[in-house]
């Protein structure tokens, strides 16, 4: 059974702070990973994908990624109250249909 | 925005009624899934289609559902009896060449009564 686990939260940061999401899989056949923002009642819009080992950034961005460790992250710097949202992480094997965690809920605080 | 337009966004029902979701995604596109989520809970896979035939389907995807492409452009998902557990969003997702720009829909959120 592929699972992706994260703390539902909510994590609850002061505006202009970093905010640190975090995730773990279980399928280690998984190859890529993504990071999606969800605000209420809405679709999931992708933010962030990565494949390899490593920091990936975008803008305010970091997906940072542990194979040996089955580990994805995704830090948000300069946090503003319009980043306020649940983050899902989805890791993705060879099926390319992704597993889904429940998602972080984050909520930015002026 | 997301490229790939649902409709409706929102269908109340009745228990018991069938419902047909619709997705017109940008074409090119080659695989294309529906995902359901239940308030509160994860994104959950229905089913894959690729070249207008069902690759794959999960557990959920039960012989009350089915999808199709009608015209060669919007995808449907139909529910032939709802019952009130199917309550949810219903998403649509995209996945044309890239693995990168695995997108979803706008959503169709599904209230059976």
């Amino acid at each position: 059974q592929k699972e992706v686990e994260q703390n539902s939260g909510p994590l609850s940061v002061p505006e202009g702070a970093i905010a640190s999401l975090n995730c773990t899989y279980s399928d280690r056949g998984s190859q890529s990973f993504f990071w999606y923002r969800q605000y209420s009642g809405k679709s999931p819009e992708l933010i962030m994908f990565i494949y390899s080992n490593g920091d990936k950034e975008d803008g305010r961005f970091t997906a940072q990624l542990n194979k040996a460790s089955q580990y994805v992250s995704l830090l948000i710097r300069d946090s503003q109250p319009s980043d306020s949202a649940t983050y899902l992480c989805a890791a993705l094997g060879g099926s390319y249909i992704p597993t889904f965690g429940r998602g972080t809920s984050l909520i930015v605080h002026p | 925005e997301p490229e790939v337009t649902q409709t409706p966004s929102h269908q109340v029902t009745q228990m018991g009624q069938e419902v047909i979701l619709r997705c017109v995604p940008i074409s090119n596109h080659l695989y294309f899934y529906w995902y359901r989520q239940i308030l509160g809970q994860k994104v959950e896979f229905l089913v894959s289609f690729y070249n207008n035939e069902i690759s794959e389907k999960s557990e959920i995807f039960d012989d009350q559902f089915s999808v199709e492409r009608p015209d060669g452009s919007n995808f449907t998902l139909k529910i032939r009896s709802t019952k009130l557990e199917d309550s949810a969003m219903y998403f649509c997702a995209r996945f044309p060449r890239q693995v990168r720009d695995y997108t979803f829909g706008s959503g169709t959120r599904l209230t059976v009564v």
